[in-house]
């Protein structure tokens, strides 16, 4: 079983939808919890960062986090048409005093206009 | 404050030949970690540098794989022997280092895209 766990979809909705993003993960150790973005042909770029169980808000996205499932989300609301990119969850434990993070395969998200 | 810099940005080495990719940390920043990343598949771990010395090399292929962050200049993605299944994206990233505000949240590179013929 891998610790990270996404669908690669692929995803496509209508503009002005409401995107959901999922991860789950199995290792108890992960404490940091991050979404990126990344365009075709790019490097990832960091979307939201989360450390604790619940909601965070940034605009248009919000990052859930439920640690007792071992579950995090990432939902786009009014979605538009430069969301289009692929997402990435990635998660972080401390290890022997260095971070390791850990991404998921990614999700690559088209939005319709 | 440029961002974390890797060239080339594309590479093209026949079989056999050898690949260097170059990536240069954001200011400030002293630690170099380096993903693959497959066509249609998420970002591999394959090392984590400090200055001068290799944390964490668990995602490195055993054989014709190297890596440095010397004191002085970029960090080197050495690729030896290349064979077509080198051909991938490797991408680098950086991070201020354990403890600093934000320490555990990587910038990365616009990546070096390694075409093996």
């Amino acid at each position: 079983q891998k610790e990270v766990e996404q669908d690669p979809g692929p995803l496509s909705v209508p503009e002005g939808a409401i995107v959901s993003l999922n991860c789950t993960y199995s290792n108890s150790a992960f404490q940091y919890f991050m979404w990126y973005r990344q365009y075709s042909r790019k490097g990832p770029e960091l979307l939201m960062y989360t450390y604790s169980s619940g909601n965070k808000e940034d605009g248009r996205f919000t990052a859930q986090v439920d640690k007792s499932s071992k579950y995090i989300s990432l939902f786009i609301r009014d979605s538009q048409p430069s969301d289009s990119a692929t997402y990435l969850c990635a998660m972080s434990a401390r290890m022997g005093g260095n971070e390791k993070l850990t991404f998921g395969t990614g999700t690559r998200l088209t939005i319709i206009p | 404050n440029a961002g974390v810099m890797q060239n080339p940005r594309h590479l093209v080495r026949r079989r056999g030949q050898e690949a260097r990719l170059r990536c240069s940390p954001m200011k400030g920043h002293s630690h170099v970690y380096w993903y693959r990343q497959l066509p249609e598949e998420g970002l591999k771990f394959m090392v984590y540098l400090q200055k001068e010395n290799i944390i964490d090399e668990s995602g490195m292929p055993k054989e014709r794989f190297s890596a440095e962050f010397p004191k002085e200049g970029p960090s080197i993605l050495r690729i030896q022997q290349v064979v077509r299944g080198d051909s991938a994206a490797y991408f680098c990233a950086s991070l201020r280092g354990a403890g600093a505000p934000g320490a555990n949240v990587l910038t990365f590179g616009a990546g070096s895209r390694l075409t093996v013929l």
